[in-house]
């Protein structure tokens, strides 16, 4: 069975840095396409960002474009979020997901259970 | 941007039938494929439809996906409605001049 693990959630103040990762297992972390998915509380879904299978492509949603980078560790599996300049309004679970195929239109088909980030002071 | 449409909430009673719609903004919906995910309470959201009308192995075939080019729009239908199909869902879609990923705000199903 597909399993994603995030970690790396909690409190940070704003303006500081975190980083999340998702740990996967139980098929072929390196083929396939990964997104980050964040819904802030209270909140529908948000897309985050994307990544292709061997890291030479992401995508950034605009709210988050030049303050967030995600990459990839094919070796071990994993999947990583880096979020610097953080505001208050980045307060979210955050959930990373697999992608259904590697193409540009394709959604998710399997999800982590997700970590909390919260920005407050 | 494109952006997609879905009504706040519905309610039908167990047995029936519910329809959920998803409606695009711009374009053509069917140029994309469309995604529905489920999201119970407390839950990470899980996926019920893929690729406009696949269902991932494990999810029951009272779970069914649409597209209508005429209206522009997606549909999910949940037939034989159980008290355990309550939860939020979402439809998602891709939009093509950007690259980016677009969910729905989602839906409410309240089973009562």
């Amino acid at each position: 069975e597909v399993q994603l693990v995030e970690s790396g959630g909690g409190l940070v103040q704003p303006g500081g840095s975190l980083r999340l990762s998702c740990a996967a297992s139980e098929f072929t972390f390196s083929i396939y396409w990964m997104h980050w998915v964040r819904q802030a509380p209270g909140k529908g879904l948000e897309w985050v960002s994307r990544i292709n299978s061997d890291g030479s492509s992401t995508i950034y949603a605009d709210y988050v474009k030049g303050r967030f980078t995600i990459s990839r560790d094919n070796a071990k599996n994993t999947l990583y979020l880096q979020m610097n300049s953080l505001r208050a309004e980045d307060t979210a679970v955050y959930y990373c997901a697999r992608a259904a195929g590697n193409y540009y239109g394709s959604g998710s088909l399997y999800w982590g259970q997700g970590t909390l980030v919260t920005v407050s002071s | 941007n494109f952006m997609l449409t879905q009504p706040h909430s519905v309610s039908e009673s167990p047995g029936k039938t519910v329809t959920i719609s998803c409606t695009g903004s711009s374009g053509n919906i069917a140029s994309n494929y469309v995604q529905w995910y489920q999201q119970r309470p407390g839950s990470a959201p899980t996926t019920v439809i893929y690729e406009d009308n696949q269902r991932p192995s494990g999810v029951p075939d009272r779970f069914s996906g649409s597209i209508d080019s005429s209206s522009n729009s997606a549909s999910l239908t949940i037939s034989e409605l159980k008290t355990e199909d309550e939860a939020d869902y979402y439809c998602q879609s891709y939009d093509s001049t950007n690259q980016r990923r677009v969910f729905g705000g989602g839906t409410q199903l309240t089973v009562l």
